[in-house]
């Protein structure tokens, strides 16, 4: 089955500047590629996603690259704020399906 | 909408004991996904329904573990007899039909989580 891999585990940066977090994926029938935040005690929201056909997709601060060959896939946080701080979990899926998450990356914005 | 809609949010109960985790997904929404998440193994997909169907539930750990969709309503994970390593946050979620984008393929819509079952086994 799938194995997701993410890195780091945890994740400190001074307000205002970028935060990266990487994660691997190991079946290359996977295409579908979602980031969900999930803030202490709360649920995991969806904060940005890309498929396949794509390498790249931005959304205000936060975008995404995908390197199919590989495998591997990369959140980017810019001008970090202090509520940006939550987990960050990447998953890998085929055809949206199946999600396999990977461990999480615990993100502290220095005010 | 209220969202998916879990209970109960807490669970204390003893070794042994049955264990029933409930919940309504987003009305219209055709998938359903129970998910475990503990510090130790991250968030875990057990099983995950299409139209409630079960499609897939290779991620249940062992046979004490049970889910079942009677309707498009709602879905239960039952645990019996539960064991103290069954201690976790469980959450489901639910996901709109996927649809299709023109030319550029199918829309994989996004799941919507329910706010968890935080289950402790004594």
């Amino acid at each position: 089955g799938e194995n997701v891999e993410q890195h780091p585990s945890t994740l400190s940066v001074q307000e205002g500047d970028s935060a990266v977090i990487k994660c691997t994926y190991s079946d290359s029938a996977s295409n579908y590629f979602p980031w969900y935040k999930q803030e202490l005690g709360k649920r995991p929201q969806l904060i940005i996603d890309i498929r396949s056909n794509v390498g790249e997709k931005k959304d205000q601060r936060i975008a995404v690259t995908l390197n199919k060959t590989a495998k591997h896939f990369s959140l980017h946080i810019t001008e970090t704020q202090p509520e940006d701080s939550a987990v960050y979990f990447c998953a890998a899926s085929i055809n949206g399906n199946q999600f396999y998450f990977g461990t999480g990356t615990s993100l502290t914005v220095i005010p | 909408d209220a969202g998916v809609i879990q209970s109960p949010r807490h669970e204390v109960t003893e070794m042994g004991q049955e264990v029933t985790l409930r919940c309504k997904p987003i009305s219209g929404h055709n998938s359903l996904f129970w998910y475990r998440q503990t510090m130790m193994r991250g968030l875990e997909l057990l099983i995950y329904f299409n139209n409630n169907v079960p499609i897939d539930d290779s991620g249940m750990p062992e046979d004490r573990f049970s889910a079942k969709m009677p309707n498009a309503s709602f879905s239960t994970l039952k645990i019996q007899p539960s064991e103290p390593r069954d201690s976790a946050v469980y959450f489901c979620a639910s996901r709109p039909r996927t649809g299709r984008e023109g030319a550029g393929g199918p829309v994989y819509n996004e799941q919507f989580f329910g706010p968890g079952t935080r289950l402790t086994v004594l």
